[in-house]
């Protein structure tokens, strides 16, 4: 069956720290990824997506993400978190309908 | 904002009752999908609708029905609720196809008493 895991339930960092989440899901077949993250109160925001290309993508506030075809993987990345960083950040596949990991919540120290 | 309008943001329901949310898509976009985010989880894909057909569907029982209109909004209608149903209702549009992204309204809130 198509899934999507998100390794980290619950990560916590210190403001400057490095950051990488991990997303693995299981399909063998063209995928198109995504990480959406996800506010307090706020709705579901696009980070960064990769559809084909280069398989490390930039997205904003200083994301990217890395695609690993042999692994399945599409980590997320961001060398200095800051506290406006804190929230759920959800992986997304789409097989042909899109899917999410369970989330991983972030929260940065000040 | 995103241009996905969800109504109403807040409902609260008795088990046994029926519900409807709607969910007004973004300008242009064909494709209208309905996930359900319970506390501390991820979206659970409930399905997708793209020109008023159902054109995918999660693992949800035939309680949960929807529509689309001929102006790309939907409806998400769930029966005979059960309290486990209590969750955040997302609606999602796109312009269709696999290389599209998906933008999010602020969803439902629905609790189940």
């Amino acid at each position: 069956a198509q899934s999507v895991s998100q390794h980290n339930h619950h990560v916590i960092l210190s403001e400057a720290a490095s950051l990488e989440l991990g997303c693995n899901y299981s399909y063998g077949g063209t995928v198109n990824l995504f990480w959406y993250v996800q506010y307090p109160g706020q709705h579901l925001q696009l980070l960064l997506k990769y559809f084909s290309g280069d398989p490390l993508v930039k997205g904003i506030k200083g994301f990217e993400a890395e695609f690993i075809k042999s692994k399945f993987s599409f980590n997320l990345r961001k060398p200095s978190v800051q506290w406006s960083d804190t929230a759920e950040y959800f992986c997304a596949v789409n097989f042909n309908d899109m899917r999410f990991g369970a989330g991983t919540r972030l929260t940065v120290k000040p | 904002e995103t241009g996905v309008t969800q109504s109403p943001t807040h409902l609260i329901k008795t088990r046994g009752q029926q519900v409807t949310l709607r969910c007004s898509s973004q300008s242009g976009h064909n494709t209208v999908s309905w996930y359900q985010q319970a506390l501390g989880q991820g979206p659970q894909f409930i399905f997708q609708y793209y020109r008023e057909e159902e054109n995918g569907r999660g693992n949800f029982p035939p309680r949960f029905s929807g529509l689309q209109f001929p102006n790309y909004s939907s409806e998400l209608n769930v029966n005979a609720l059960e309290l486990d149903d209590s969750a955040l209702y997302l609606c999602a549009s796109s312009g269709g196809g696999r290389n599209t992204e998906a933008f999010f309204g602020q969803g439902t809130r629905l609790t189940v008493v």
